[in-house]
C-alpha cells in the first residue's frame, strides 16, 4: 500500500528556516516525480515544487531561491528545506506522487507550517 | 502560467440531483491533461479523474469527466452524502496549476 507521511511543520518566526520531510512507503521515492503542494488557511491548492527522476527540479515562482526539494534514497524520504520564511508560507504542505509529473495520484496529510513572530 | 477559472464558486443541490462542474484554462491545455480532485474538510484532496476522462483507481462510476482545450467538466450523476466536498481541476500540460475550487454543499 502507498503512504506518505509528512513532518517537521511547526511555528517558526519571519525570516527562519524549516524543514519538512515526507517518509514513503509502498514504492520508491528514487523513480518517481515526487511533490510539495500547499494549502493556506481557508485558501485553494498551490503547486511548491517537484523533483525528477535525475534530481532534476521546478519551483513555483513564489519560492524560487528560498525552497530547496530533496530526497534521500536509502531512507526512501522526500524533503523541502525552507528558508527565509514569511507570513505568507503558512499553509499546510502536502506532499504527493506526481504519475509520469502528471496527475497528483497520491497525497500524504499534509504538516502545518505557520509563520509568525 | 495557464489559469485556471472554476465555477460556479458554490454548487448547492440535494442528494440525488446532478451535479454539473466546470473549469476554464486561460490557454489550451493540450493532450488533454487536465485532473479532478476532491477534498474533504481536515483531509487531503483525493485524485478522481485525470487526462480529463479518466477515473482514477476506485473512483466510483458517478464521477465523469469531459472537455478538451479549455473548457473541462466534472459531472456527478446522482449526489450521494459523502460527494459533498470541494473540488479542484488542475492541469499539466505545462507546469502545474489548480483552480480556486468549487464547493459542492447540501441545499
Amino acid at each position: 500500500e502507498v503512504q506518505l507521511v509528512e513532518s517537521g511543520g511547526g511555528l517558526v518566526q519571519p525570516g527562519g528556516s524549516l524543514r519538512l520531510s515526507c517518509a514513503a512507503s509502498g514504492f520508491t521515492v528514487s523513480t518517481n516525480y515526487m511533490t510539495w503542494v500547499r494549502q493556506a488557511p481557508g485558501k485553494g491548492l498551490e503547486f511548491v515544487s517537484i523533483i525528477y527522476s535525475g534530481d532534476y527540479t521546478s519551483y513555483a515562482d513564489s519560492v524560487k531561491g528560498r525552497f530547496t526539494i530533496s530526497r534521500d534514497n536509502s531512507k526512501n524520504t522526500l524533503y523541502l528545506q525552507m528558508n527565509s520564511l514569511t507570513a505568507e508560507d503558512t499553509a499546510v504542505y502536502y506532499c504527493t506522487r506526481a504519475v509520469g509529473g502528471n496527475q497528483f495520484d497520491h497525497w500524504g496529510r499534509g504538516t502545518l507550517v505557520i509563520v509568525s513572530s | 502560467e495557464i489559469v485556471l477559472t472554476q465555477s460556479p464558486g458554490t454548487l448547492s443541490l440535494s442528494p440525488g440531483e446532478r451535479a454539473t462542474l466546470s473549469c476554464s484554462a486561460s490557454q489550451s491545455v493540450s493532450s488533454s491533461y487536465l485532473a479532478w480532485y476532491q477534498q474533504k474538510p481536515g483531509q487531503a484532496p483525493r485524485l478522481l479523474i485525470y487526462d480529463a476522462s479518466t477515473r482514477a483507481t476506485g473512483i466510483p462510476d458517478r464521477f465523469s469527466g469531459s472537455g478538451s482545450g479549455t473548457n473541462f467538466t466534472l459531472t456527478i450523476s446522482r449526489l450521494e452524502p459523502e460527494d459533498f466536498a470541494v473540488y479542484y481541476c488542475q492541469q499539466y500540460t505545462s507546469s502545474w496549476t489548480f483552480g480556486q475550487g468549487t464547493k459542492v454543499d447540501i441545499k
